[in-house]
């Protein structure tokens, strides 16, 4: 069974940074696309970025939003997906979620994990 | 981008009702297209992708269709359990984006 579950979500001050993980358990990140996304308070759904599988170059798209700000990596030793957020702003009060992606769109998603930014 | 629109955003309805949800895409979209039930407190579920694809696990009432800029979800006989919000989603070009969502309400 797919499983993932995202770490590290919490209370930032504005400017200030934040690393989620999503650790995944009957997959291996390596060898799949993943996406984060996520939802701010009473707004609909974001696609922040995406990582692709390691064969595939393991690339990374970002949404204008975050691009510079935010950056996507993966640890295969650890099987974990991360979502670096720096430069954070007010608007980055969100639940953020990662997923599994891929021609079957995002057909795994985790419970998310929740970020605010406020001084 | 591809911009997406969801119509209606709130929808009342009742148990056993026929409803259908409509997404508008500002570019023709080929294949990659998906839709998802999202309730508060939980991850979004999957339920359609390829445009008519039903993922694995979603009940046969739930479908899917259109082409080009215009799309489609019906759900046959609303059940309690498909009390939520319904995103659309492209996935063929960058940004992958959704749809504002639209709210299923118990009427």
């Amino acid at each position: 069974e797919v499983q993932l579950v995202e770490s590290g979500g919490g209370l930032v001050k504005p400017g200030g940074s934040l690393r989620l993980s999503c650790a995944a358990s009957g997959i291996t990140v390596t060898n799949a696309w993943m996406s984060w996304v996520r939802q701010a308070p009473g707004k609909g759904l974001e696609w922040l970025g995406r990582i692709k599988s390691k064969s595939e170059g393991g690339t990374t798209e970002y949404a204008a939003p975050v691009k510079g700000r935010f950056t996507i990596s993966r640890d295969d030793s650890q099987n974990t997906l991360y979502l670096q957020m720096d430069s954070l702003k007010s608007e980055d009060t969100a639940l953020y979620y990662c997923a599994t992606d891929g021609t079957s769109a995002f057909n795994m998603w985790g419970q998310g994990a929740m970020v605010t930014v406020s001084s | 981008d591809i911009q997406m629109t969801q119509s209606p955003s709130t929808l009342s309805a009742s148990v056993g009702d026929r409803v259908t949800i409509t997404c508008r895409a500002s570019q023709s979209i080929t294949t990659w297209f998906a839709w998802y039930q999202h309730k508060p407190g939980k991850a979004p579920k999957p339920l359609i992708y390829k445009v008519s694809s039903l993922q694995s696990g979603v009940p046969s009432r739930f479908s899917a269709s259109g082409s080009g800029t215009e799309f489609s979800l019906t759900i046959s006989s609303l059940q309690p359990d498909d009390f939520a919000t319904y995103y659309c989603q492209q996935y063929q070009s960058y940004p992958l984006t959704f749809g504002g969502g639209t709210k299923v309400e118990i009427k």
